[in-house]
């Protein structure tokens, strides 16, 4: 079974200042894991995706995530927050075996103050 | 990248009747698509697993007479809510896997809200 914890429902911070959004994750077999933002009464659109290989991955819009094994974490950071960056974030995560469902996180709102 | 589109994307119908919801993949063909189900401020639940030429499998405690789902080609899944109540007023986003999925990806449609008066 697989699972994804998202601490924090609601993250905010002013323009300029670092995003990180955490991500916990149980996985019985190697995850592959994911961040999608979605933004009001839209579908996700992929920010990026660790598939076993780098730890560190790199996305769009600036944003990055670093796979921690021992930790089992998965946080998604930026340096600097834009107000366009103000979106629902999920984590998500699945196995390697190919045609499986993601497991969702609850989301994290960020907000960003101007 | 790989494009689902999710038609239509508002639809408001009267209790009691039946809405249909289609989800295609326009730039490859996809053998399993996913069904998900979003209450407002939550997460995505996992509904059912669309295999094309075969039938759906329903998660727990989703009611398949209900959520009525078909995969009659390799490009296009469709929902379709039977007698649709007010408590079915919800956001639904389909998603599909190009080819055997092995990067685990998903892609996903645009979403489609049903509001039920």
């Amino acid at each position: 079974a697989q699972s994804v914890t998202q601490l924090g429902s609601h993250v905010s911070v002013s323009e300029g200042a670092l995003v990180l959004l955490r991500c916990n994750y149980s996985s019985s077999v190697p995850p592959y894991l994911f961040w999608y933002v979605q933004y009001p009464n839209q579908g996700l659109q992929l920010l990026l995706k660790y598939t076993s290989a780098a730890t560190l991955v790199k996305g769009i819009n600036g944003f990055e995530a670093e796979f921690k094994k021992s930790e089992t974490s998965f946080h998604l950071t930026k340096p600097s927050a834009h107000m366009s960056d103000a979106a629902e974030y999920f984590c998500a995560v699945t196995g390697p075996s190919g045609n499986t469902p993601l497991v969702f996180g609850k989301g994290t709102r960020l907000s960003v103050i101007a | 990248g790989a494009v689902v589109s999710q038609h239509p994307s508002r639809v408001i119908c009267k209790s009691g009747t039946s809405v249909k919801i289609e989800c295609r993949s326009l730039d490859f063909q996809a053998t399993t698509m996913f069904w998900y189900r979003q209450f407002p401020k939550q997460s995505l639940m996992l509904m059912a697993t669309s295999n094309e030429g075969s039938k759906a499998t329903y998660e727990q405690g989703v009611e398949k007479d209900k959520f009525l789902i078909n995969h009659a080609s390799l490009t296009l899944s469709t929902l379709t809510v039977t007698s649709a109540h007010p408590e079915d007023s919800s956001f639904y986003i389909c998603s599909a896997v190009p080819g055997q999925g092995a990067t685990g990806e998903l892609f996903f449609g645009e979403g489609s809200r049903l509001t039920v008066l």
